[in-house]
């Protein structure tokens, strides 16, 4: 099985701030990766697929790059409305396994 | 709108069974591959199983395999999850979705196994 990290597992920022949350394959995935964001008690919402790309409505201060085994999100001026767990997920093969997850909180 | 509208969970005891289903609509059901995603409560997202659009190929994680069954109605526009010898760590939101990206997701459905 692939195993899926994401580092930090939490951050606290800062309105405006620039973050950026890195996700690591035990293996190579070529570009097969996913993000997504949570907030409390509700569905995950998809950000970005195949690692770079957005998913439709999603706003451009969202940007996934990376390709192999090393990912990173990037959020360029969080807004209140982002604070959330960031989830990545492979879907190069099975089975299908998400990393741990990365609460962004305030500062 | 794009909508995923899962139904069926609830109350079961370990051993017991349940039957999951996901309502579709908005998009070609029969276009896409569909997933099922858990998460336990207070813990993270993990993949269940998914079917191909024809139901011709399925996959399962390991620790459900031969006790969950995945299936789809095209005509019906509708997925379901048959679980069955559930076990306590089986408890979680069961969230449909489309695509192995998990492009759309639905608001799930809670399953609690416990005596």
């Amino acid at each position: 099985d692939i195993q899926m990290t994401q580092s930090p597992s939490s951050l606290s920022a800062s309105v405006g701030d620039r973050v950026t949350i890195t996700c690591r394959a035990s293996q190579g995935i070529n570009n097969y990766l996913a993000w997504f964001q949570q907030k409390p008690g509700k569905a995950p919402k998809s950000l970005i697929h195949a690692a770079s790309s957005l998913q439709s409505g999603v706003p451009s201060k969202f940007s996934g790059s990376g390709s192999g085994t090393d990912f990173t999100l990037t959020i360029s001026s969080l807004q209140p409305e982002d604070f959330a767990t960031y989830y990545c997920q492979q879907y190069e093969s099975y089975p299908l396994t998400f990393g741990p997850g990365t609460k962004v909180d305030v500062k | 709108e794009v909508q995923l509208v899962e139904s069926g969970g609830g109350l079961v005891q370990p051993g017991g069974s349940v039957r999951l289903s996901c309502a579709a609509s908005g998009f070609t059901f029969s276009n896409h591959w569909m997933n099922w995603v858990r998460q336990a409560p207070g813990k993270g997202l993990e993949w269940v199983a998914n079917i191909k659009q024809d139901g011709s190929e399925r996959y399962y994680m390991d620790s459900v395999k031969g006790r969950f069954t995945i299936s789809r109605d095209n005509a019906k526009n509708s997925l379901y999850l048959q679980m069955n010898s559930l076990r306590v760590e089986d408890t979680a939101v069961y969230h449909c979705t489309r695509g192995n990206a998990h492009e759309i997701w639905g608001q799930g459905t809670l399953v609690t196994v416990s005596s």
